[in-house]
């Protein structure tokens, strides 16, 4: 099983500030990393798939890189929308299908 | 637009059985893979199981192997979540997500196992 590691647990941030979001996975899983986003009492949101693509509608603000083992999305000026916890994702080895364990980015 | 929606969730005892539907619309169902995907209250994601658009491939966590079954039926575009000899630990809101892009996510069910 890939097991995927997000740092930090907690990110405190002001808006406008740029956010970046680590998840390290336990072996290479190539570029087939997904990100999401979800806010409280809310499903979570499909944010950038296959490691640096946007799914539909997402800002530009989002972005990811990464590939191999390290991974980060970066928020690059952060709205008051975007405090949420976001989750990394993995479908390159499967089963199962993974996820890091979240990090929550919290107003500062 | 894409829609899928959770019911059948509720409070079950430890040992009991819940059946969880997911109704999809907007999109050509029978063409997409499914899953289920849980998340215990105040927790992360944990995938529970998947179902190919012809249902001729099905996998589980093993947290549910032999305790949960999936299946779908093209005719209501609906896939099935059945949960027997539940437990406490499972616990949690489950949602159904389409593909392992999981690109879009039903509001999710609350099942709550307790005696």
């Amino acid at each position: 099983e890939i097991v995927l590691t997000q740092s930090p647990a907690t990110l405190s941030l002001s808006p406008g500030e740029r956010a970046t979001l680590s998840c390290r996975a336990s072996q290479s899983i190539s570029n087939s990393l997904a990100w999401f986003q979800q806010k409280p009492g809310q499903a979570p949101r499909l944010l950038i798939y296959d490691a640096s693509n946007r799914a539909t509608g997402i800002p530009a603000r989002f972005s990811g890189s990464g590939s191999g083992t390290d991974f980060t999305l970066t928020i690059s000026s952060l709205e008051p929308e975007d405090f949420a916890v976001y989750y990394c994702q993995q479908r390159s080895s499967w089963p199962p299908l993974t996820f890091g364990g979240g990090t929550k980015v919290e107003i500062k | 637009e894409v829609q899928l929606v959770e019911s059948g969730g509720g409070l079950v005892q430890p040992g009991g059985s819940l059946r969880l539907s997911c109704a999809a619309s907007g999109f050509t169902f029978s063409s997409y893979s499914m899953n289920w995907v849980r998340q215990a209250p105040g927790k992360g994601l944990e995938w529970v199981s998947y179902i190919s658009s012809t249902s001729s491939a099905i996998y589980y966590a093993d947290s549910v192997k032999g305790r949960f079954t999936i299946s779908r039926d093209k005719a209501t575009n609906t896939v099935y979540l059945q949960m027997n000899s539940l437990r406490a630990e499972d616990t949690a809101v489950y949602y159904c997500a389409r593909q392992i892009y999981f690109d879009c996510w039903g509001q999710g069910t609350l099942v709550t196992v307790s005696s």
